[in-house]
């Protein structure tokens, strides 16, 4: 069955450690997102892609990149530049039959 | 505002009981999303809906076009249901999912 992958579930690293979240879709989706979610806040957008090699910035772009070098796979890096890292992950693509979402990574830095 | 809201925010239910969670939204939203997320969990994908009305075991959800609101209803709760509840509008323009805050769900056995 086709879906969106994200890996690992739970993740942990050290302060100052940048860090690289798996998205990959089999879907043939064009476009692709990444959401955060802080405790009891909804999931806010951190960038998106509508096609391979493109991407823009979301509403909390600061602190993060993504690279788009394939449809498949929507990689969100997590800077040290990011001051509170420490969030739920959710990753989601879309076609024009709408959106699917991944499971997410819950992603704690101590 | 918010483009999407839900209410109630918080509730709580006797097992048993039938649920209603409701989710209202802005022009410019063509399709709603339900999503359950349990505690220190993924999420998961219930519905999209655009129109009419989805069933899947006991929760069933609505949507109306025109008064620009849709509901999720659980029959029989479980406590296995205690769970937040997200309800997403999709952007006409597909650049955007607009996530509601959740609805926290707590079922008492």
């Amino acid at each position: 069955d086709g879906g969106i992958t994200q890996s690992p579930k739970y993740l942990f690293r050290k302060e100052g450690q940048n860090v690289t979240l798996s998205c990959e879709q089999n879907l043939n989706h064009d476009a692709m997102y990444w959401y955060r979610q802080d405790p009891g806040q909804g999931l806010r957008l951190i960038y998106y892609s509508q096609i391979v090699n493109d991407f823009q910035k979301g509403d909390i772009a600061e602190g993060y990149s993504v690279s788009r070098e394939k449809k498949e796979s929507f990689p969100l890096t997590v800077t040290s530049a990011q001051k509170n890292p420490t969030a739920f992950y959710l990753c989601a693509s879309y076609r024009g039959s709408g959106y699917t979402f991944g499971s997410g990574t819950r992603l704690t830095v101590v | 505002k918010n483009e999407v809201e839900q209410s109630p925010q918080n509730l709580t239910a006797q097992e048993g009981e039938f649920i209603t969670i409701n989710c209202s939204y802005s022009v410019g939203i063509s399709a709603l999303h339900w999503l359950q997320q349990h505690p220190g969990g993924g999420i998961v994908s219930l519905f999209m809906l655009s129109s009419g009305k989805k069933k899947h075991g006991r929760l069933i959800a609505t949507i109306n076009i025109q008064e620009k609101h849709s509901s999720l209803h659980i029959t029989a709760s479980h406590p296995r249901d205690s769970a937040v509840y997200i309800c997403a509008g999709v952007k006409t323009s597909y650049d955007k999912v607009i996530f509601g805050p959740g609805t926290s769900l707590s079922v008492i056995p």
